[in-house]
């Protein structure tokens, strides 16, 4: 079945640091692909999406890129801020399934 | 605005007592779904249904029902609470065959 497996955290930066968390996956087909984000006490809202091989999402300074030929789906941002402290989750979405099916989250704290 | 709800924020239940954890989406979505949160597990699926009438069995849908009898409410109810499933849980709804899916802000349940 689909799986998504991400950097296990807990990941701490200092502001203004380079941030990568990587998320892989297994699925049947061609599977669309998310970054969702949970601040604390929230529930996830969507970061960014990616529908196809070789497509950029990009959001609020955070970008990632569908490599199908790696099966990866790596969540980047050029420089943190205190207020990008929250867990990340990554996804994907099979439309044979109809479900999304997520990673475990990765915890990110960033450090002022 | 459009909004999903969830209500109570938070409850605390002994166990074997039923309890009725309540959805409500505006969005006018034909697509619904509960989900549970744990630590090292992420997002786990409960149940979801694809509109009125319609329910399906998740990966963990042991001890759990749900009931559509319209489009903006899907009840989630522990038949008799188990110290295991003390947990937060989400609500979430989509549209259509998409993926992106919009999140409540979670139900804090305590079982004693």
């Amino acid at each position: 079945g689909d799986s998504v497996t991400q950097m296990e955290g807990p990941v701490t930066l200092s502001e203004e640091a380079f941030l990568t968390i990587n998320c892989t996956y297994t699925a049947t087909g061609y599977p669309s692909l998310f970054w969702y984000v949970q601040y604390p006490g929230e529930g996830l809202q969507l970061l960014l999406k990616a529908t196809k091989a070789d497509d950029k999402g990009s959001n609020k300074g955070f970008e990632a890129t569908y490599r199908k030929e790696t099966t990866s789906f790596h969540l980047e941002k050029g420089s943190v801020q205190v207020s990008d402290s929250a867990v990340y989750f990554c996804a994907l979405y099979s439309g044979s399934a109809r479900q999304l099916t997520f990673g475990s989250g990765t915890q990110l704290t960033v450090l002022p | 605005d459009a909004e999903i709800t969830q209500s109570p924020r938070h409850k605390i239940t002994e166990t074997g007592r039923q309890v009725t954890l309540a959805c409500h989406q505006t969005w006018n979505h034909n697509n619904m779904f509960w989900y549970r949160q744990d630590l090292g597990h992420g997002l786990r699926l409960i149940h979801y249904s694809y509109g009125v009438q319609d329910t399906n069995k998740g990966e963990v849908s042991d001890g759990y029902s749900v009931s559509r009898s319209n489009t903006e409410d899907l009840p989630l109810t522990l038949e008799s609470a188990a110290s295991s499933q003390t947990s937060v849980y989400f609500c979430a709804s989509s549209e259509g065959d998409r993926g992106e899916q919009f999140f409540g802000p979670g139900t804090r349940l305590t079982v004693l």
